[in-house]
């Protein structure tokens, strides 16, 4: 398996439900991030993972809650979630320069969450 | 207003057109990224670029800092090039550490054989 992966790739949920998606990195890479593409809006970066600790949070409800255990493993717990929620969520990882020098991200295919 | 608006916001065009895709930023930026997103969600990057002008076979990516502007180009377009193009951008004020892109809201091109 090479690249970023994620699963599920397609998620139905209830509003009272509680869910995780998973993503998987397999290049070595030490930062990740969480993105929310919903229709019609720009991607939005939800969390950012360096060395697995958390270094943004982007004013994101605390019905979704990142989880970094190592470098190449990173998930988004979800509960009670509203219909709006409904997006898809990508995830990315790059490669966390020191200094001021910058890295791509390599995205993965996207999870497609729908909130009854 | 987005800081990162794209033009035009949907393009149709016949095979083998001369396609240009234009992406206007409101901050100083570090680095442009022009993406790939193809039905189903996967994103791929094209060309990441701080000046001057990339080339990648029929793509082709150029960037004026001065005018905060960015284009991309497809010269002989194939109905497979069918997808929506996104820029993004990274500030320039990020702390270190921190690599936080600024996305505008996509060109979704459609290519007719």
């Amino acid at each position: 398996e090479t690249g970023v992966t994620q699963t599920p790739r397609h998620l139905v949920m209830g509003m009272t439900n509680k869910k995780s998606l998973k993503c998987e990195q397999h290049l070595g890479h030490n930062a990740m991030y969480w993105y929310k593409q919903s229709a019609k809006k720009p991607l939005e970066l939800m969390f950012v993972y360096s060395l697995e600790e958390r270094v943004e949070n982007n004013s994101v409800p605390s019905r979704f809650s990142p989880e970094c255990p190592n470098s190449s493993h990173l998930f988004l717990h979800l509960h009670t979630l509203q219909p709006e929620d409904s997006a898809l969520y990508l995830c990315a990882s790059s490669q966390d320069p020191s200094g001021n020098s910058y890295n791509e991200q390599f995205f993965g295919p996207g999870t497609r969450l729908t909130v009854l | 207003k987005n800081e990162v608006e794209q033009s035009p916001q949907n393009l149709t065009a016949q095979e083998g057109e001369f396609i240009t895709i234009n992406c206007s930023y409101s901050v100083g930026i570090s680095a442009l990224h022009w993406l790939q997103q193809h039905p189903g969600g996967g994103i791929v990057s094209l060309f990441m670029l701080s000046s001057g002008k990339k080339k990648h076979g029929r793509l082709i990516a150029t960037i004026n800092i001065q005018e905060k502007h960015s284009s991309l180009h497809i010269t002989a377009s194939h109905p497979r090039d069918s997808a929506v193009y996104i820029c993004a951008v990274r500030p320039r004020n990020i702390i270190q550490g921190a690599q936080k892109l600024v996305f505008g809201q996509g060109t979704r091109l459609t290519i007719n054989p």
